[in-house]
Order: C-alpha cells, then sequence, then structure tokens
C-alpha cells in the first residue's frame, strides 16, 4: 500500500488550494478514506471521510468550506479547500478507512 | 464529540525498562457488536503516525510484541516493554466508535 499526497503550498487567507492523494497496492474503489491534519507542533486531527460509496462527513471546523472527493478510474483522492483561515496551516494526510496506512503528508501554510 | 483524555510519561524513560500510557475517552467506546474500538498510534520524529493497536488490544500487521493495549470502556493503556531508541516519539490514542473521530493530545516518549 501507498499514499501520496500532493498539492500543499502557501496560499493566502480566503483562497482556495486542492490537494491529491494517489493510492496504489490496494483496490481503492473498495475502500473509505480519510484525511487528517496536524498543525505545527501540536496534534492530530480528523477533517473529513469518504466512504466507498461517495458518502461524506466533515469535522464542524471545515463543513462547509472542505470538500472531500475521490476519482476511482485515477486512484485519487481529492480535498478542495476554500475560504482557507490561518489556523488551516497544516500536514494534511491521507489515510485508509482503517487508518493503517498513512501518506507523508503534504504541507499547507496559509499566510498573507 | 468523544474527548479523549492521555496522560503524560516520567520522561526520559530508561532503556530496556517499561512504560505504560494512559487514555481516557469521555465516553464508552465499546460498541453494539462488541468490541471496543480504540486505536494507538506512535508518530517518530519526521514521520506520519503508525497504527499500533486497534480494538484496543489487536496488534497491528508487523508490530512488536513489545506493545500491547488494554482497557475497557473509558479507560486504556498502552504498555511498551523493554523500551528501545526506537520507540522514541509521540504516542495517541483515537477513538473510532462514533463520528466525529477523535484523538488524544499525545504523550511524548524520551528515552535516557
Amino acid at each position: 500500500v501507498q499514499l501520496v499526497e500532493s498539492g500543499g503550498g502557501l496560499v493566502q487567507p480566503g483562497k482556495s488550494l486542492k490537494l491529491s492523494c494517489s493510492a496504489s497496492g490496494f483496490t481503492f474503489s473498495s475502500y473509505g478514506m480519510h484525511w487528517i491534519r496536524q498543525a505545527p507542533g501540536k496534534g492530530l486531527d480528523w477533517v473529513a471521510y469518504i466512504s466507498s460509496s461517495s458518502g461524506t462527513v466533515y469535522a464542524d471546523a471545515v463543513k462547509g468550506r472542505f470538500t472531500i472527493s475521490r476519482d476511482n478510474a485515477k486512484n485519487t483522492l481529492y480535498l478542495q479547500l476554500n475560504s482557507l483561515k490561518s489556523e488551516d496551516t497544516a500536514i494534511y494526510y491521507c489515510a485508509t478507512n482503517s487508518f493503517a496506512y498513512w501518506g507523508q503528508g503534504t504541507l499547507v501554510t496559509v499566510s498573507s | 464529540d468523544i474527548v479523549m483524555t492521555q496522560g503524560a510519561l516520567p520522561n526520559p524513560v530508561p532503556s530496556g525498562e517499561s512504560a505504560s500510557i494512559t487514555c481516557r475517552s469521555s465516553k464508552s467506546l465499546v460498541y453494539k457488536d462488541g468490541k471496543t474500538y480504540l486505536n494507538w498510534f506512535l508518530q517518530r520524529p519526521g514521520q506520519s503516525p503508525q497504527l499500533l493497536t486497534y480494538w484496543t488490544s489487536t496488534r497491528a500487521s508487523g508490530v512488536s510484541e513489545r506493545f500491547s493495549g488494554s482497557g475497557s470502556g473509558t479507560y486504556f493503556t498502552l504498555k511498551i516493554s523493554r523500551v528501545r531508541a526506537e520507540d522514541a516519539g509521540v504516542y495517541y490514542c483515537q477513538q473510532v466508535r462514533e463520528y466525529p473521530w477523535t484523538f488524544g493530545g499525545g504523550t511524548k516518549l524520551e528515552l535516557k
């Protein structure tokens, strides 16, 4: 199993960013997937989940601003981040539904 | 939301000794299927979190027998036997009984 995140970077408050998580080594379409984030020097915060049938749930802190989606043909998970705030600055990890496998993370920095 | 509270360790821990980390949940993690949905992770410096145990006490694939999880209801413990240098890092408990999935604040293990 391999998960590789990309798409992070420096973005201004109020702007948008789209993260990707490329999956391999398992039947991606059969499993739910999570996004989890970690602010610099802080603990882990669960962000969003998408089921194998594309049902979604979100943490209250991101509901209405972030959108999780998936493209099973491309074995890729996405997280669209809109209306970004400084408190969204974090490393964003994707993980499999059981949290058994994690990517290396991609850093999102929200700053003017 | 279920709040997860972790205890601290009397750092540094001498190599070869045992260490126990506690975790309390604000609600019972026993689900209607009888399983207790509590995970433990280790995050080594600069790395992604690694799943150690799930269902309170089942070790994840490839995890050393030196790691053992125990507990029930709302009180849980991760015991690390014969601590080694590679065990250093931050340990997190996580409840996966219900959405939103929540993590404890982390417990740092430093070795002497």
